[in-house]
């Protein structure tokens, strides 16, 4: 069946560096690109997303590359604090308006 | 902020006993879902549904049942809980692209 692979599962990084999260994905009918944040305790939240039409979005400190011809997409967030500590889950649409989820990456960050 | 909630928040609950979680969102969408997740961990699809009178089941095997009688109402039942059904539930909506979640159940079976 159609799957997101998302690397790594955990990722550690200094305040003020930059962190990159990678998905790949497996059905080329995919069109739209969501990122999500789950803080402990609370529901995943949408910080960005793309669709297919558009090879790179940005918003502050958090961008989203896209790479149709190799099904991967990444997340790349600058300047890292405190506050960006949490899981992050890539996903890829199939169908009508359905998900498939990357398996979740938990960003560390080191004061 | 998104305006979809879930009772309740926690939830202990004997071996064999029937429950309810409610989810409800106030949003309009014609999408909604349940999803099963171990804290920090995957998430997996449970049920679906695009809209009254409409449900699926998810990748994920559940002996959970779903309902959709009205568009912001999307209840998910265990007829009779068991320790393996120990997890966080998670309920979303959409409209078309992004997903709204609510803060999730957190369920135990003992």
């Amino acid at each position: 069946g159609e799957n997101v692979e998302q690397h790594p599962s955990t990722l550690s990084v200094q305040e003020g560096d930059s962190a990159v999260i990678k998905c790949t994905y497996s059905d080329s009918a995919s069109n739209y690109f969501p990122w999500y944040k789950q803080e402990l305790g609370k529901g995943p939240q949408l910080i960005i997303d793309i669709r297919s039409n558009v090879g790179e979005k940005k918003d502050q400190r958090i961008a989203v590359t896209l790479n149709k011809t190799a099904k991967h997409f990444s997340l790349h967030i600058t300047e890292t604090q405190p506050e960006d500590s949490a899981v992050y889950f890539c996903a890829a649409s199939i169908g009508n308006y359905q998900l498939i989820w990357g398996a979740g990456t938990k960003l560390i960050i080191k004061p | 902020e998104a305006d979809i909630y879930q009772t309740p928040r926690y939830l202990v609950i004997g071996t064999g006993k029937k429950i309810t979680l409610e989810c409800s969102q106030t949003m309009g969408h014609d999408k909604m879902y349940w999803y099963q997740q171990d804290p920090g961990m995957e998430l997996h699809l449970i049920h679906y549904s695009y809209g009254v009178n409409s449900t699926e089941k998810g990748d994920l095997s559940s002996e959970s049942t779903v309902s959709r009688i009205r568009t912001e109402h999307f209840p998910l039942t265990l007829e009779s809980a068991r320790p393996s059904h120990t997890s966080q539930y998670l309920c979303a909506s959409s409209g078309g692209g992004e997903a709204f979640f609510g803060q999730g159940t957190r369920l135990t079976v003992v």
